[in-house]
């Protein structure tokens, strides 16, 4: 049974770096025909998207978060990361990790329970 | 972009009703060489994370009620509840991945 956890401070200055990380078990993150994403819900609001790595490194990222978002692999600790540059209140919200097979359903199937952060000084 | 959108943004069944959300996107998700619908519901709780319920728009994932189905194809989309029960109460939401991945902004359904 494959789980995500999500990992990482839960308060975050403005104008710093958001770092997560997912840690992978029951599985491993570089093989098989997955590809492991980020997506975040502000209180109160919708789901939003913010990017996934293939097991081959290749990312895909949300065009309106692309200029400060990196999705990386560490194949090593069997995890997968995430940081957000320049952060504003606007990032404030439950961050979730999920993975997407994509030989079967192609959507994101499994998640990690979330972590809450909050961008405030 | 790919934008979906979902109506109506809120809904209050009685138990046992059936409950209908649609799901508009702005351009074709139907895939022509294998012939797929690239959409996807989930389900969402508070505290939870969200829940798979369909994908390829209309394949059950393992372990869903029957009572959930998906149809339409290309721009319109449909998630039905059968008979709603108590538990389904939740924010659905559809989400396209035909091209990278965007959601609609999520239906509330309510016991009447």
């Amino acid at each position: 049974q494959v789980r995500l956890q999500e990992s990482g401070p839960g308060l975050v200055k403005p104008s710093q770096t958001l770092s997560l990380t997912c840690t992978v078990s029951g599985g491993s993150v570089s093989t098989g025909t997955y590809y492991w994403g980020w997506v975040r819900q502000p209180a109160g609001k919708g789901l939003e998207y913010i990017g996934r790595i293939y097991t081959s490194g290749i990312n895909n990222y949300n065009p309106s978060l692309k200029s400060r978002v990196t999705v990386s692999l560490d194949t090593s600790k069997n995890h997968f990361s995430l940081k957000v540059d320049s952060v504003t209140a606007a990032d404030t919200a439950v961050y979730y990790c999920a993975r997407v097979d994509y030989s079967d359903s192609n959507a994101f199937d499994i998640w990690g329970q979330g972590t809450m952060v909050t961008i405030s000084s | 972009d790919i934008v979906m959108t979902q109506s109506p943004d809120s809904l209050a069944v009685s138990p046992g009703e059936r409950a209908t959300i649609n799901c508009k996107s702005s351009q074709s998700l139907l895939y022509d060489s294998n012939n797929k619908n690239y959409l996807a519901w989930y389900q969402k709780k508070p505290g939870q994370p969200p829940k798979l319920l369909m994908y390829w728009a209309s394949t059950r994932q393992s372990g869903v009620p029957d009572r959930f189905s998906g149809g339409g194809s290309a721009t319109d989309f449909t998630l039905t509840i059968s008979s709603l029960q108590a538990e389904d109460v939740a924010v659905y939401y559809c989400q396209q991945y035909y091209s990278s991945v965007t959601f609609g902004q999520g239906t509330t359904v309510e016991i009447k």
